[in-house]
């Protein structure tokens, strides 16, 4: 079967550095993808991570450790703009199903 | 410009009368996917479509049809809708490296 496992809701000051933890335990791994998602809207890609490791990216680093089924997203220099949910997802295999996501952390960046 | 798009954005519907949702993409993926949004659980994969004419149930399939006649379009059916089917729906397809990229989302309610 598939979990995956993240907070419901962070709160973080505007400048600061906030760091979003997913736990995943999945019947196969080919990837894990960070998406943000402000209310309302579509979710959009952040980051991609196969590799144990920091990818970064701008404001946005994601790392990856695939033996102990976890991950965090690090969110640098807060901005008013950076308020909304983030969505761990776990791509299980190359093929047929696509991505698994968590229920989501809910960020609340305050002045 | 790349995107997916689905109609209609919002819809109010009445218990038993048949819907259809659609979803069209220009990025001449293969892989296109549903998923219905719902508050503490997430993003729930109701059905995917590997290639033309090829369909599989996701997570939550009951109560849901799909059809893949060509490649840039993904229609959700709902033959007869009920009030748990009241829910945000997102359309997506997917790249070969595994990234979904989604439409604008449709959010639906059964009365």
């Amino acid at each position: 079967g598939q979990n995956i496992d993240q907070p419901t809701e962070m709160t973080a000051t505007e400048g600061a550095i906030v760091q979003i933890n997913c736990t995943y335990q999945t019947s196969g791994f080919n990837g894990l993808f960070w998406y943000q998602q402000h209310a309302g809207e579509a979710p959009t890609f952040l980051s991609y991570n196969v590799l144990d490791g920091l990818e970064e990216k701008g404001r946005f680093s994601s790392f990856l450790s695939r033996s102990k089924g976890y991950s965090y997203l690090l969110l640098k220099e807060l901005q008013m703009k950076d308020s909304a949910s983030y969505l761990c997802a776990v791509s299980p295999d190359t093929g047929r199903r696509a991505l698994t996501f968590g229920s989501g952390t809910r960020l609340q960046v305050q002045p | 410009e790349a995107q997916v798009t689905q109609n209609p954005r919002y819809l109010i519907t009445v218990t038993g009368k048949k819907l259809t949702v659609t979803c069209s993409q220009n990025m001449n993926h293969e892989y296109m996917s549903w998923y219905r949004q719902d508050p503490g659980l997430g993003l729930r994969q109701i059905y995917y479509s590997m290639n033309v004419e090829v369909t599989d149930k996701g997570d939550v399939p009951e109560g849901y049809k799909v059809s893949r006649k060509e490649k840039r379009n993904f229609p959700l059916i709902l033959e007869s809708p009920s009030p748990n089917q009241t829910s945000l729906y997102f359309c997506a397809s997917r790249t070969g490296a595994g990234e979904l990229f989604f439409g604008e989302g449709s959010r639906l309610t059964v009365l």
